[in-house]
C-alpha cells in the first residue's frame, strides 16, 4: 500500500498546549497537504507545502516538510477544544490522485 | 475554491441494494475523485471520475460494484451496487482545484451509508 503513515494515532492534551503530529509517506511527491475532519464529516484544507519548502505556517499552524526522510509534522500551537478533530495527511506521489495517511485523533481538553 | 454538494448525507440500507451518490459542484472542475471511509479509518480512493468518458479505478475496486458517470465538468454520481454490510462507510467526494503540484482538494459533506 501507497498510503501514508501517521503517528501518533491518538493525541490528547490539555487547552493551551501544542499539539504535534508526523507523517510519513514511501514515494517522491510534488506537495504534501494537511487536512482536518470533524466528526466523520468533509475534510478541510489546512496547508499545502511544496517539495521544494522546508517549512510553512498558517496562523497556528506550522508544517515542516523533510523530503529526504520522505516525513512532515503538523504543529498546532495554543491548541483549543475546537481543534479537536481527525488530522490527516495526503500526498500527490507525483501524479494527481491524492493518496492520504492513517490519521491522527487530536482531543483538546478544556 | 469549490462548494461540493452531496446526497443523500446518510441512509441505511438493505443488504443486496443498489444506491447513487450524487455530487454537485459549484464550478467547473477537471479534477473529481470518489472516496471511500471505513468506520474510524483513512481515506481510501476508489476512482477518479472522468468528464464524457470511463472512470479510472483504483486497485481493489471494479466498476460492477461501483460504476461512476460525469456527464459534465460539475456533476458526477458514484453507485454502490449489490451493497453487503461491509460497504458500510463515508463515500466522499472531492475535487482538485488548480494542477497538481499546488492544487487543493474540496470535499463533500459526505454520503454516510449503514447496509443493514
Amino acid at each position: 500500500s501507497q498510503q501514508g503513515e501517521e503517528d501518533p494515532q491518538a493525541l490528547s492534551i490539555q487547552e493551551g498546549e501544542n499539539a504535534t503530529m508526523n507523517c510519513s509517506y514511501k514515494t517522491s511527491i510534488n506537495n504534501l497537504q494537511w487536512y482536518r475532519q470533524n466528526s466523520g464529516r468533509g475534510l478541510v484544507h489546512l496547508i499545502l507545502i511544496r517539495s521544494n519548502e522546508r517549512e510553512k505556517h498558517s496562523g497556528r499552524l506550522r508544517v515542516t516538510l523533510d523530503t529526504s526522510k520522505k516525513s512532515s509534522s503538523l504543529l498546532i500551537t495554543a491548541s483549543r477544544a475546537a481543534d479537536t478533530a481527525s488530522y490527516f495527511c495526503a500526498t500527490d506521489a507525483g501524479t494527481y490522485k491524492y493518496i492520504f495517511g492513517t490519521g491522527t485523533r487530536l482531543k483538546v481538553l478544556a | 475554491s469549490a462548494v461540493i454538494s452531496q446526497k443523500p448525507s446518510r441512509d441505511i440500507c438493505q443488504r443486496g441494494t443498489s444506491l447513487t451518490i450524487q455530487c454537485q459542484v459549484d464550478s467547473q472542475v477537471t479534477m473529481m475523485f470518489w472516496y471511500r471511509q471505513q468506520p474510524g479509518q483513512s481515506l481510501t480512493l476508489i476512482a477518479t471520475a472522468n468528464q464524457g468518458s470511463e472512470a479510472t479505478y483504483e486497485s481493489g475496486f471494479v466498476i460492477d460494484k461501483f460504476p461512476i458517470s460525469r456527464p459534465n465538468l460539475t456533476f458526477s454520481t458514484l453507485t454502490v451496487s449489490n451493497m453487503s454490510p461491509e460497504d458500510s462507510s463515508i463515500y466522499l467526494c472531492s475535487v482538485l482545484t488548480g494542477a497538481a503540484t499546488y492544487g487543493e482538494l474540496f470535499f463533500g459533506e459526505g454520503s454516510r451509508l449503514t447496509v443493514l
